[in-house]
């Protein structure tokens, strides 16, 4: 599986933006980078995800190097509500691990008032 | 529209016991997972289903786990014997319908305790 590299955590102050980074040196080129977060005693929510361009959403910016090998996460205005675990994923494509999450430690971020 | 359903959300046994868990996915999905989240790490994929077959079972301690899709809806994951360190949140994700395909959407896990 290919993996993800995170730092273990980080902090924000409320409505300021926080760049969230993740490496992946050995992403193949099929491999979509998704973003997922998990808020305390809650059940992991997709952020966004994206290929080789970048992409924006409701509730998030997805940044990816030209090389792919770094992609970065940005929450625009961070609020309290944003306090969770932050996942870096790469989703394999094709075959019979199509869909399949391999999540890892993930960033812890920290939202202060 | 609802999400992934779960049941029961705790269950406390004591070890030999077994247990059974409970997920009934977003209506339309084919695809759905059973996770286990041991405290401080992120989830592990025990099983992946497509419909009623098994895509993934890979991970899945066979000795003890079994799971079931029958009729390609609602799933049941089973432990027998439980042992101390299958202490863990057992997450239920689904996904699949035409329009959010690249998402899985998570229940909100059944934490099981055994002692």
């Amino acid at each position: 599986d290919a993996k993800t590299t995170q730092p273990n955590s980080m902090e924000s102050n409320e409505e300021e933006p926080v760049h969230l980074p993740c490496n992946h040196s050995t992403i193949s080129g099929t491999d979509y980078i998704h973003w997922y977060r998990q808020l305390p005693s809650q059940g992991p929510e997709y952020v966004i995800h994206g290929l080789t361009s970048n992409v924006n959403n409701r509730m998030a910016s997805l940044a990816i190097a030209e090389d792919r090998k770094s992609s970065t996460l940005i929450l625009h205005r961070a609020t309290l509500r944003d306090a969770a675990v932050y996942y870096c994923i790469l989703r394999e494509s094709g075959g019979t691990s199509y869909g399949k999450l391999t999540f890892g430690q993930g960033t812890i971020l920290t939202v202060h008032p | 529209e609802a999400g992934v359903a779960q049941s029961p959300r705790y269950k406390i046994i004591e070890k030999r016991q077994s247990v059974a868990f409970w997920c009934n996915p977003i209506s339309g999905h084919a695809t759905l997972y059973w996770y286990q989240q041991i405290l401080g790490q992120g989830p592990k994929l025990l099983i992946q289903f497509q419909n009623n077959g098994v895509v993934d079972d890979s991970q899945l301690p066979k000795d003890r786990f079994s799971a079931e899709r029958l009729k390609g809806v609602d799933s049941t994951l089973k432990i027998q014997p439980a042992k101390l360190e299958d202490s863990a949140v057992y997450l239920c994700a689904s996904s699949g319908d035409r329009y959010t395909y690249n998402e899985q959407f998570f229940g909100p896990g059944t934490r099981l305790t055994v002692l």
